[in-house]
């Protein structure tokens, strides 16, 4: 299995709601990640987890909060968004540490639409 | 600051060799070039990466430079749908023994012709 799974695919949601958004892999990464993208742009990195801890916040505003239940799984809660949040995120996992290849695991991504 | 300067745009006509240059003249002797792609609405997925050494995969060929400044990545028959953004990435990955993720540039976006 080397797949990053995200859901839900579309999330749509008004600036009170809270939502979270899910990514899960099973390839025995240690390293999760989550990428924010805007239209036309790069993606840009938010959070790092590297063994169930955040080991890098990209100063991101704290309406967005990751969390890392455990080595397979990767959650953003959101709050209080505002639409120009709105945006794909993507998660992806790695093998952290030195030996490996370095490669990132993207999932497909959740576009997330603020109204 | 980007630490790769890649074109903004290209065409090559299906069946022919991709070339995708990247310019990264202050990489250093640590870091590795990584190629990423990136089809419309999907997750970016890795391509192919390398250190001093031209490497190749199922995917595609990479060329670095004997002084590392620069790289070219070989789709070597293009086809429809490997139209897509493609991005030159230079990081260690691992600074400090631990993941620090991938800073994307703007990469190019490759057309390919029918």
């Amino acid at each position: 299995d080397t797949e990053v799974t995200q859901t839900p695919k579309h999330l749509v949601m008004g600036m009170t709601n809270k939502k979270s958004l899910k990514c899960e892999q099973h390839m025995g990464h240690r390293a999760m990640y989550w990428y924010k993208q805007k239209a036309k742009k790069p993606p840009e990195l938010m959070f790092v987890y590297s063994y169930e801890k955040l080991s890098i916040n990209e100063s991101v505003p704290s309406r967005f909060s990751p969390e890392c239940p455990n080595s397979s799984l990767l959650n953003l809660h959101l709050h209080a968004l505002q639409p120009e949040d709105s945006a794909l995120y993507l998660c992806a996992s790695s093998h952290p540490g030195t030996g490996d290849t370095g490669e990132l695991f993207f999932g497909e991504g959740s576009r997330l639409t603020v109204l | 600051d980007a630490k790769t300067t890649q074109p903004p745009s290209m065409d090559c006509a299906e069946g022919r060799a991709a070339n995708l240059p990247c310019n990264h003249s202050t990489i250093s002797g640590n870091e590795y070039v990584y190629w990423y792609r990136q089809i419309h609405s999907q997750g970016p997925q890795y391509i192919i990466h390398g250190l001093k050494n031209n490497e190749t995969n199922e995917m595609a060929s990479l060329i670095i430079t004997e002084d590392r400044k620069s790289s070219t990545l070989i789709l070597p028959h293009a086809t429809l749908r490997d139209t897509a953004v493609y991005y030159c990435i230079v990081d260690d990955m691992y600074s400090g023994g631990g993941a620090d993720g991938l800073t994307f540039g703007k990469g190019t976006h490759l057309i390919i012709q029918p």
